[in-house]
């Protein structure tokens, strides 16, 4: 059974206080992993996607980067409007065509002013 | 905007009665998904669909049926609601043409509260 495990629950930050978020997984053949932004109210929005150990994608204040067990998204100063939820996904080989997500729980993340 | 609606955004029911979550896609994708949240569970997948009167089970379907009978509708349904399923349902789609195959699009969400 894929599973998919995010830490810390939560995290309080001030603006400019760089840090990161750790995503641990366990699936039978990784096809992607996967990080997902998610603001209060709303859907969860596509950020990254990550095939290999070793990859690294980039996006303004975030970057996320993957090994063999576990994902982590660093988040470089800060501001505010990077405060939301960061859910983290993995798709195994196994999934077929419907290539199915497993989703961790979330990290919510506070940044305060 | 991958053009998803869900209906309705929100409702509250008593336990026992049906309950129809309505998913509608503006751009034709083959695959739809539907998705519970729930605090502590994160999202999990209840059915998804590959195309018209194609649908298969997720990992927590029992007490769900779906429906597709257009491209565009993807229905869920509750034929009894319980209190265990109140919670927050997203409808998602991927992109057929995308070769990033975990990209999904997600609607707003439906929360529905089953007293």
């Amino acid at each position: 059974e894929d599973q998919v495990t995010q830490s810390p629950e939560a995290l309080r930050l001030q603006e400019g206080e760089s840090s990161s978020l750790n995503c641990s997984y366990t699936v039978s053949g990784l096809r992607g992993l996967f990080w997902y932004r998610q603001d209060p109210g709303k859907g969860p929005e596509f950020l990254f996607t990550l095939y290999s150990a070793g990859e690294e994608k980039e996006k303004e204040r975030l970057k996320a980067t993957l090994t063999k067990k576990e994902s982590f998204l660093h988040i470089t100063a800060p501001k505010p409007e990077d405060s939301a939820t960061y859910l983290c996904a993995v798709q195994a080989i196994s999934s077929g065509s419907a290539r199915q997500l497993t989703f961790g729980s979330g990290t919510q993340l506070t940044v305060l002013p | 905007d991958a053009g998803i609606t869900q209906s309705p955004r929100h409702k509250v029911t008593e336990t026992g009665t049906p309950v129809t979550l309505r998913c509608h896609q503006t751009e034709n994708h083959r695959y739809m998904y539907w998705y519970r949240q729930d605090p502590g569970h994160g999202l999990r997948l209840i059915h998804y669909s590959y195309g018209v009167k194609d649908t298969d089970k997720g990992e927590v379907s029992d007490g769900y049926s779906v429906s597709r009978s257009k491209t565009e509708d993807f229905l869920l349904t509750l034929e009894s609601a319980t209190s265990s399923q109140t919670s927050v349902y997203f409808c998602a789609i991927r992109p057929g043409t995308s070769g990033n195959t975990g990209e999904l699009f997600f609607g707003e969400g439906s929360r529905l509260t089953v007293l």
